[in-house]
């Protein structure tokens, strides 16, 4: 079965810190993707990264960081110097590919709030 | 941009009642998919449909039907709606297996 795990509930930092939102996973799939996604107050999820598991090259988008290591089942996503506008629900997410496995799983989300 | 409209923002609702959430996607997407979120459980898969007149149980199906007559179209119904279905809906979409969602506004529907 597919699990996605997030352990932190709820993290709160002050603006311009770095932040680390965890997520580690289990599949059986050899071929499977991972996601983040952002859940701002409007409720709707916003896409950030989609990561297959052949590429476990580091990727960075401007303030965004994404760790992918298959030998500890983690994705990882950093925020550096954090601002308000992250104040979110973040998601780590994982579908495999077969039938079966194909829907996304999600973990239980990450609530990060950055205060001024 | 991919735009997955959801009918209700918002959405009371009495026990027993028939209630019929909509979703519509303008990107001629083949899969489409219904999930609910509650606090402490993440999203949760109710229903999905890779195709047209075609549908399959997710995690969560008890209380719920859908129907997905047009390909840009997936309403999710509950039969009699009950206090427990009280939650945030969120619809998605996607062009192919393997690629990201995306998301509608969501309905949060409470049930009195």
């Amino acid at each position: 079965a597919q699990k996605v795990t997030q352990a932190q509930t709820e993290i709160s930092v002050v603006e311009k810190e770095d932040v680390t939102l965890d997520c580690v996973y289990e599949t059986r799939d050899t071929t499977y993707y991972l996601f983040w996604y952002k859940q701002p107050p409007s409720g709707e999820l916003v896409f950030l990264i989609r990561r297959n598991s052949f590429d476990e090259q580091n990727e960075i988008s401007g303030r965004y960081s994404w760790n992918f290591q298959k030998s500890t089942s983690s994705f990882n996503f950093t925020i550096t110097a954090s601002q308000v506008v992250d104040s979110a629900v973040y998601f780590c997410a994982l579908s495999g590919a077969s039938y079966n496995t194909d829907k996304l799983i999600f973990g239980t989300g990450t609530r990060l709030q950055v205060f001024p | 941009d991919v735009k997955v409209t959801q009918s209700s923002r918002y959405l009371v609702k009495r026990t027993g009642e028939k209630v019929f959430l909509e979703c519509v996607q303008d990107m001629d997407h083949e899969n489409m998919f219904w999930y609910r979120q509650d606090p402490g459980l993440g999203l949760r898969l109710i229903y999905f449909s890779y195709d047209v007149k075609m549908k399959e149980k997710g995690d969560i199906p008890e209380g719920y039907s859908v129907s997905r007559e047009k390909k840009e179209r997936f309403s999710l119904i509950l039969e009699s709606a009950s206090t427990n279905q009280t939650s945030m809906y969120l619809c998605a979409s996607s062009f192919h297996r393997g690629y990201g969602y995306t998301f509608g506004s969501g309905t949060r529907l409470t049930v009195v």
